[in-house]
């Protein structure tokens, strides 16, 4: 069993829905959860972090994480043609900087 | 100037050819990583340097050497590697303080697309 489960996808939404992704994990000891979008032909570009349970807001973006159930979510409201990516969880422990990586969902947002 | 650059963007080589990668950050940050990103897989930690020094290789074959001469430079000496080495080779770097790390997460360069022919 992988440590961070993700759907390759691709997930494919019209222009203006609400795009909603997630990852599973297996280690209870994970306690910072990130989001990456990555563009085609370019390195992941930092989007969402948290610490432990809860939720987090930035603009369109909204990160949840469910420790109880080792579920981390993103949602992204409104949602353009340019949001089209690869989007990729990652998550580390509260000590070291070893971050695991989940495998990526590739969006689709069409106008 | 991004925050971190790559160089090459593209690299072919063959099996039995020396090449390296190299790395710049423009962040003050104090540790740097090298990270494999293959088709249809999850990125994979090879190395982390924090302060210019090893701590952490991730099982990666001897065929890649590791170099960081200082904390904003990050190299990666290749050489005799296989095909299935090709890939794309991503530089991150990220300020860490310790256990009390409060967010300053990785960021990561454009990469290197390294086919091996």
């Amino acid at each position: 069993q992988k440590e961070v489960e993700q759907d390759p996808g691709p997930l494919s939404v019209p222009e203006g829905a609400i795009v909603s992704l997630n990852c599973t994990y297996s280690n209870s000891a994970f306690q910072y959860f990130m989001w990456y979008r990555q563009y085609s032909r370019k390195g992941p570009e930092l989007l969402m972090y948290t610490y432990s349970s809860g939720n987090k807001e930035d603009g369109r973006f909204t990160a949840q994480v469910d420790k109880s159930s080792k579920y981390i979510s993103l949602f992204i409201r409104d949602s353009q043609p340019s949001d089209s990516a690869t989007y990729l969880c990652a998550m580390r422990r509260a000590a070291g900087n070893k971050l695991t990586f989940g495998g990526g969902t590739r969006v689709l947002v069409k106008p | 100037e991004t925050g971190v650059t790559q160089t090459p963007r593209h690299l072919v080589m063959g099996m039995t050819n020396k090449k390296s990668l190299k790395c710049e950050q423009h962040l003050g940050h104090n540790a740097m990583y090298w990270y494999k990103q293959s088709a249809k897989k999850p990125l994979e930690l090879m190395f982390v340097y924090n302060f210019k020094e090893q701590t952490e290789n991730n099982s990666v074959p001897s065929r890649f050497s590791p170099e960081c001469p200082n904390s904003s430079h990050l190299f990666l000496h290749l050489h005799t590697l296989q095909p299935e080495d090709s890939a794309l080779y991503l530089c991150a770097s990220s300020q860490d303080e310790g256990a009390r790390r409060v967010g300053t997460e990785a960021f990561f360069g454009q990469g290197t697309r390294l086919t091996v022919v």
